[in-house]
């Protein structure tokens, strides 16, 4: 049964600093691993999608790795800013029915001025 | 670009009473579905659909129902509804699981 970590739950760091935010998942048959981010009592948006066969993807300031062998995924976030404040989610499809994704409970990433 | 509506945004039920959470794409997406967020539970999908007439239950179905008559739309009826049910909902759609979901932002619910 696929299940998905992020550690740390919570982080709060000095606005500018370079971070890494951490998801495991325990069944490295996946066909995608998905980033979202989620703003207080806000929805969910999409941030990064990498497929199996990719290694990495960059949007901006941000960068997904994937280690499929290792079961873990990175999002790197450059040079904080106070507006990255927000929790951050991976999500991966379940891979006996792709049509449901298998979520973690996210890191709440504060950045502080 | 509206992507994925959900309404109504906010909405408080007495236990008993039925509603319909409405769902709506405009990216010509087969694949649509229904997720709830609790605290420290995290995302669960409700029921998921795979195109136009095709239903599917997911992990916490019971108390809700789906239909899929158009591509667009995918309305999630509480039945009766009871304090269990509070919650944030969230609806997804994709052209195939391989793109990656758009997520709406969601209807928060209060059943007293």
């Amino acid at each position: 049964k696929q299940e998905v970590t992020q550690i740390p739950a919570a982080l709060s760091v000095p606005e500018g600093e370079n971070l890494v935010l951490n998801c495991s998942f325990t069944d490295s048959a996946i066909y995608n691993l998905q980033w979202f981010r989620q703003d207080p009592g806000k929805g969910l948006t999409s941030l990064l999608l990498i497929q199996s066969s990719q290694r990495e993807q960059t949007s901006g300031r941000l960068n997904a790795s994937l280690d499929k062998s290792s079961g873990r995924s990175t999002l790197y976030i450059a040079a904080s800013q106070p507006g990255d404040s927000a929790t951050y989610l991976c999500a991966v499809p379940n891979a006996g029915n792709n049509r449901k994704l298998i979520w973690g409970l996210g890191t709440s990433l504060a950045v502080n001025p | 670009n509206a992507g994925v509506t959900q309404t109504p945004k906010f909405q408080v039920l007495k236990t008993g009473q039925s509603m319909t959470l409405q769902c709506a794409q405009d990216m010509n997406h087969e694949y649509m579905s229904w997720y709830r967020q609790d605290p420290g539970m995290g995302l669960r999908l409700i029921h998921y659909s795979v195109g136009a007439g095709i239903t599917d239950q997911g992990e916490v179905p019971n108390g809700y129902n789906v239909s899929r008559s158009t591509t667009e739309d995918f309305p999630l009826r509480l039945l009766s509804a009871a304090p269990s049910q509070t919650s944030v909902y969230f609806c997804a759609s994709s052209k195939t699981p391989n793109y990656g979901y758009t997520f709406g932002s969601g209807t928060r619910l209060t059943v007293v």
